[in-house]
């Protein structure tokens, strides 16, 4: 059975610190899709990224960067120099073969950026 | 374009009342999904309709239902209200790639 897990239920950082979420998965499907969203406190889940199994690539965008292991079947999120705006719920999420319009998610980090 | 939209976007029922959600996807988007976020529970798939059939089903008792119309909006509906169905309703609508844009969702609070 698929499952995501979020080990780090809530997290506080001062802002310009880095921070990593970490996100473990269990899948016995070869193919499988992993994602992040973000959860401001509007409610809106906003898409960060998807990442499919076959690409270990790590990603970067702007203070954002991923790291995908296989291995440890890890697909952990970092912020650099973190910033107010950061301040979120952040989930981690899998879907198997090439079902994306079945999603499960990880129960969420929620991240608190303190000024 | 206008983003996915949700109505109403807050409600109150009482139990064994019976609440129907409405999700208006992105225009051009015909694939809906709703989730269902408990603090409990955390986000849960409920179903997905594609071109108004019924694709996946999350585990959710019968009480839950859905469609989709053939302008690709689509209602949920709960029967039975219990307590436990307090949530807040989350709809995403895609097109073909495989990016999900959420709605702001539906705060539904059963008494």
């Amino acid at each position: 059975a698929q499952k995501v897990t979020q080990a780090q239920t809530e997290i506080s950082v001062v802002e310009k610190e880095d921070v990593t979420l970490d996100c473990v998965y269990e899948t016995r499907d070869t193919t499988y899709y992993l994602f992040w969203y973000k959860q401001p406190p509007s409610g809106e889940l906003v898409f960060l990224i998807r990442r499919n199994s076959f690409d270990e690539q790590n990603e970067i965008s702007g203070r954002y960067s991923w790291n995908f292991q296989k291995s440890t079947s890890s697909f952990n999120f970092t912020i650099t120099a973190s910033q107010v705006v950061d301040s979120a719920v952040y989930f981690c999420a899998l879907s198997e073969g090439n079902r994306d319009d079945k999603i499960i998610f990880g129960k969420g980090t929620r991240l608190h950026i303190l000024p | 374009k206008a983003g996915v939209t949700q109505t109403p976007r807050y409600l109150i029922k009482t139990r064994g009342q019976q609440v129907t959600l409405s999700c208006s996807p992105i225009s051009g988007h015909r694939s809906v999904s709703w989730y269902q976020q408990t603090p409990g529970q955390g986000l849960q798939f409920l179903f997905e309709y594609f071109s108004e059939t019924q694709r996946n089903k999350g585990n959710f008792p019968g009480r839950f239902s859905g469609r989709q119309f053939s302008n690709s909006r689509s209602e949920m509906n709960v029967s039975t209200l219990e307590l436990g169905d307090s949530a807040l309703y989350l709809c995403a609508s895609r097109d073909f790639s495989y990016e999900q844009y959420f709605g702001p969702g539906t705060r539904l609070t059963v008494t």
